[in-house]
């Protein structure tokens, strides 16, 4: 069966600590996992997206780590700031963007 | 500014009602696409359309039906079989799959 596995439902982070979000996909054709930011009563906003030819990549203080042999992923946020609260999704796509399959979400909450 | 824009915000059914929720963008994405949020349930796609005139089921349609007369236009009908029609409503378009872009969603809930 095709799904996203995405842990933890819930995190707790002080400012200035590292958030990490962790997701496992089961189906080796998915080419394509994007990490979408969602703000309560807004639609999810795209953060951050790779492809399964790097394992690592970075923009600002957000960081994909890609473990293509384990099918696992993760959303490394640094220096987290009370702003990032928010909820967090990983998904996953075939290469003909016909599906996009999500994980459950990760509500995250960082406190000053 | 471009964009995806949904309306309304917020929508009210009555049993045995349909109701028509509206998804525009003016990205000139050629697919858009319709999921349904529940809380702690991520995202569900409802139904995707990749060119004009043509549409496909994703994981949940049962209940409810789509029509892309127009490359800006996607809107959603929740028809009176959709026995569970709470939720938040998000579209989406993209060029060529990636990335999706969401508008801000329909909140639609029961009378």
């Amino acid at each position: 069966q095709q799904q996203v596995k995405q842990s933890p439902q819930s995190l707790i982070v002080q400012k200035g600590g590292i958030s990490i979000i962790n997701c496992a996909y089961e189906n080796t054709a998915f080419d394509y996992f994007p990490w979408y930011q969602q703000f309560p009563g807004k639609g999810p906003a795209l953060l951050i997206a790779i492809r399964p030819d790097v394992s690592e990549k970075k923009e600002g203080r957000f960081t994909i780590s890609f473990n293509k042999s384990a099918k696992q992923f993760s959303l490394h946020i640094m220096d987290s700031q009370p702003g990032d609260s928010a909820t967090y999704f990983c998904a996953a796509s075939n290469e003909a963007g016909t599906a996009l399959i999500f994980g459950k979400g990760t509500t995250l909450s960082v406190s000053s | 500014d471009g964009g995806i824009t949904q309306s309304p915000k917020y929508l009210f059914r009555k049993e045995g009602q349909n109701v028509t929720l509206s998804c525009e963008q003016n990205l000139n994405h050629d697919a858009m696409y319709w999921y349904r949020q529940d809380p702690g349930q991520g995202l569900r796609l409802i139904y995707y359309s990749q060119i004009v005139n043509d549409f496909q089921k994703g994981d949940i349609a049962e209940g409810y039906s789509v029509s892309r007369e127009k490359k800006e236009s996607f809107p959603l009908t929740v028809t009176s079989a959709q026995k569970n029609p709470t939720a938040f409503y998000l579209c989406a378009s993209s060029y060529r799959g990636f990335p999706q872009h969401f508008g801000d969603g329909t909140r639609l809930s029961i009378l």
